[in-house]
């Protein structure tokens, strides 16, 4: 599986938006790019997934570049729930792999 | 919304006893997965299941570790002889597909502390 790269941690104030990015420049066609969470004392949580183009869910959207070495998560407005370690992962659909890499993530502290 | 359940949240045991770990997958997924994460470490792929066979499984899940579906909810991961480095928080997963659309739901994880 193709590696990413995310930045050990970042900060956020409540209520504001966040950006989350996650390098992944040898990404290859058949690559889709899963963004998952966890919070202290759980399991990893799905929070959204895409191959090409920009998504939206209920709980976040993720931008893609358009050559796709780097992704985006974007809360929208941050609660003092999204603190969690966010988790970047490429899963190549082809190749005959069903697991998931995950790496260390992004540690993500939301201020009051 | 249908979620993975898995059982006991804590387990604790000695040293070279068999450990049974329960997860009830969502009902009408097909793939199985075990993962586990050691305190402080990475969310490590150990295991997963479909058909009622294993499709793959990591160089952890050694011959000390099996796996069983043995009814149509329960998902269960058996070790044999546990070790000290066995602990670790051990988390099932379930998809209805392989594919890209398809995703792992996780549950929330049973602690194994092994003394």
């Amino acid at each position: 599986d193709a590696k990413t790269t995310q930045p050990n941690s970042m900060e956020s104030n409540e209520e504001e938006p966040v950006h989350l990015p996650c390098n992944h420049s040898t990404i290859s066609g058949t690559d889709y790019i899963h963004w998952y969470r966890q919070l202290p004392s759980q399991g990893p949580e799905y929070v959204i997934h895409g191959l090409t183009s920009n998504v939206n869910n209920r709980m976040a959207s993720l931008a893609i570049a358009e050559d796709r070495k780097s992704s985006t998560l974007i809360l929208h407005r941050a609660t003092l729930r999204d603190a969690a370690v966010y988790y970047c992962i490429l899963r190549d659909v082809n190749s005959g792999t069903y697991k998931y890499i995950f790496g260390t993530g992004t540690r993500l502290k939301v201020l009051a | 919304e249908p979620e993975v359940t898995q059982t006991p949240s804590h387990q604790v045991t000695q040293m070279g006893q068999e450990v049974i770990l329960r997860c009830v997958p969502i009902s009408n997924h097909l793939y199985f997965y075990w993962y586990r994460q050691i305190l402080g470490q990475k969310v490590e792929f150990l295991v997963s299941f479909y058909n009622n066979e294993i499709s793959e499984k990591s160089e952890i899940f050694d011959d000390q570790f099996s796996v069983e579906r043995p009814d149509g909810s329960n998902f269960t991961l058996k070790i044999r002889s546990t070790k000290l480095e066995d602990s670790a928080m051990y988390f099932c997963a379930s998809s209805f597909g392989q594919g890209s659309g398809n995703i792992q739901y996780f549950g929330a994880g049973t602690r194994l502390s092994v003394l």
